[in-house]
């Protein structure tokens, strides 16, 4: 089976940096994903790891270790737009199916 | 290029009651698949398919069946409506080669009272 783990809330100010931890346990692992989900909406792709080490897009960075089970998302820059959930997301070893973690809620205070 | 399609955006059902959730989507993917979101539970997968006329069941599949007579098209039905199934609900789509993003329809909020 697989198991992901996140914080449930966390609290930055407008202008900070935030990182947002995931840990998982899978029978199986290809690849790691991160979604944006603002409230009432739908999810949206942020990035992606299937080696380890981090990748980088703008103010938005993503890490990943396998040999720990562990990656995190990296939020510098904080906007008051960035007030969100973030879902972690393992991708298994067959075909699309994804599990997904319980999610971020992440709150940027002015 | 609307994207994933998802149809209705609310709905109120009583227990016992069936439906059908639409779902179409207009980028060609073979993968389509539903999730429901339940507060603190994150994205559960019920159904997918990876063609038309393949599907196959996820971790959440009872109550509910599914169809793909088409690329387009994913419907999901829900057989006789129970208050457990009060969820959000979301469509997904992606291309199956390589290690491609889901793209996410719109959400259905449904309740069963």
């Amino acid at each position: 089976g697989q198991n992901i783990d996140q914080p449930t809330e966390m609290t930055a100010t407008e202008g900070a940096i935030v990182q947002i931890n995931c840990t998982y346990q899978t029978s199986g692992f290809n690849g790691l994903f991160w979604y944006q989900q603002h409230a009432g909406e739908a999810p949206t792709f942020l990035s992606y790891n299937v080696l380890d080490g981090l990748e980088e897009k703008g103010r938005f960075s993503s890490f990943l270790s396998r040999s720990k089970g562990y990656s995190y998302l990296l939020l510098k820059e904080l906007q008051m737009k960035d007030s969100a959930s973030y879902l972690c997301a393992v991708r298994g070893p067959y075909g699309q199916n994804f599990v997904f973690g319980p999610g971020t809620r992440l709150s940027v205070l002015p | 290029n609307a994207g994933v399609t998802q149809t209705p955006k609310f709905q109120v059902l009583k227990t016992g009651q069936s439906m059908t959730l639409q779902c179409a989507q207009d980028m060609n993917h073979e993968y389509m698949s539903w999730y429901r979101q339940d507060p603190g539970m994150g994205l559960r997968l019920i159904h997918y398919s990876v063609g038309a006329g393949i599907t196959d069941q996820g971790e959440v599949p009872n109550g509910y069946n599914v169809s793909r007579s088409t690329t387009e098209d994913f419907p999901l039905r829900l057989l006789s409506a129970a208050p457990s199934q009060t969820s959000v609900y979301f469509c997904a789509s992606s291309y199956s080669r390589g290690n491609e993003k889901l793209f996410f329809g719109s959400g259905t909020q449904l309740s069963v009272l």
